[in-house]
């Protein structure tokens, strides 16, 4: 079946250090492929998205890549602020899944001032 | 803006009560989910609807049913409460009818249940 693993957390960073989170996922289809981010007390929130191989999401300096032949979706952001400090969940969406968006375990980032 | 949103923040339950969790989405939007979400296991589908009166089921819907009488609304029921449905408890919804891999979900703030 579908499935996504990231990486474990909790990953601590300095203020604009580079922040990588890797993503790979399984599917037997050809999945959209999300980042959604968690601020503390909040639901999810989507960050970025790409539909199809070789794709790259962007948005508020964050990007990620569709690689299909590594079956992967690494977020990046080259200087993180403390204001990123938030839980990161990668997932994909699959006709063959039946529809269903699959969510990684989710990430926790703290960025220190 | 979409908003979603859920009639508790936090909730705290007896074991073997009856749980009314409600979710109301303003942007006439097809699809809606129920989710729960507890540490190292991201989020797990429980119900989702595609149409009112329509529900299917999850990954885990087990001890878990869901109501749809109109297309705003999306209830969440646990029968009887147990100690192991301690956990968040998440709504969303997205735009398209059943088919669509591509719809961002926007989900509400969450509702934390604690049952005792």
């Amino acid at each position: 079946g579908n499935s996504v693993t990231q990486m474990e957390g909790p990953v601590t960073l300095s203020e604009e250090a580079f922040l990588t989170i890797n993503c790979t996922y399984t599917a037997t289809g050809y999945p959209s492929l999300f980042w959604y981010v968690q601020y503390p007390g909040e639901g999810l929130q989507l960050l970025l998205k790409a539909t199809k191989a070789d794709d790259k999401g962007s948005n508020k300096g964050f990007e990620a890549t569709y690689r299909k032949e590594t079956t992967s979706f690494h977020l990046e952001k080259g200087s993180v602020r403390v204001s990123d400090s938030a839980v990161y969940f990668c997932a994909l969406s699959d006709s063959t899944g039946g529809f269903k968006t699959i969510f990684g375990a989710g990430t926790r980032l703290f960025v220190k001032a | 803006d979409v908003k979603v949103t859920q009639s508790s923040r936090y909730l705290v339950k007896r074991t073997g009560e009856k749980v009314f969790l409600e979710c109301v989405q303003d942007m006439d939007h097809e699809n809606m989910f129920w989710y729960r979400q507890d540490p190292g296991l991201g989020l797990r589908l429980i119900y989702f609807s595609y149409d009112v009166k329509m529900k299917e089921k999850g990954d885990i819907p087990e001890g878990y049913s869901v109501s749809r009488e109109k297309k705003e609304r999306f209830s969440l029921i646990l029968e009887s409460a147990s100690t192991n449905q301690t956990s968040m408890y998440l709504c969303a919804s997205s735009i398209s009818g059943r088919g669509s891999v591509t719809d961002t979900q926007y989900f509400g703030p969450g509702t934390r249940l604690t049952v005792l």
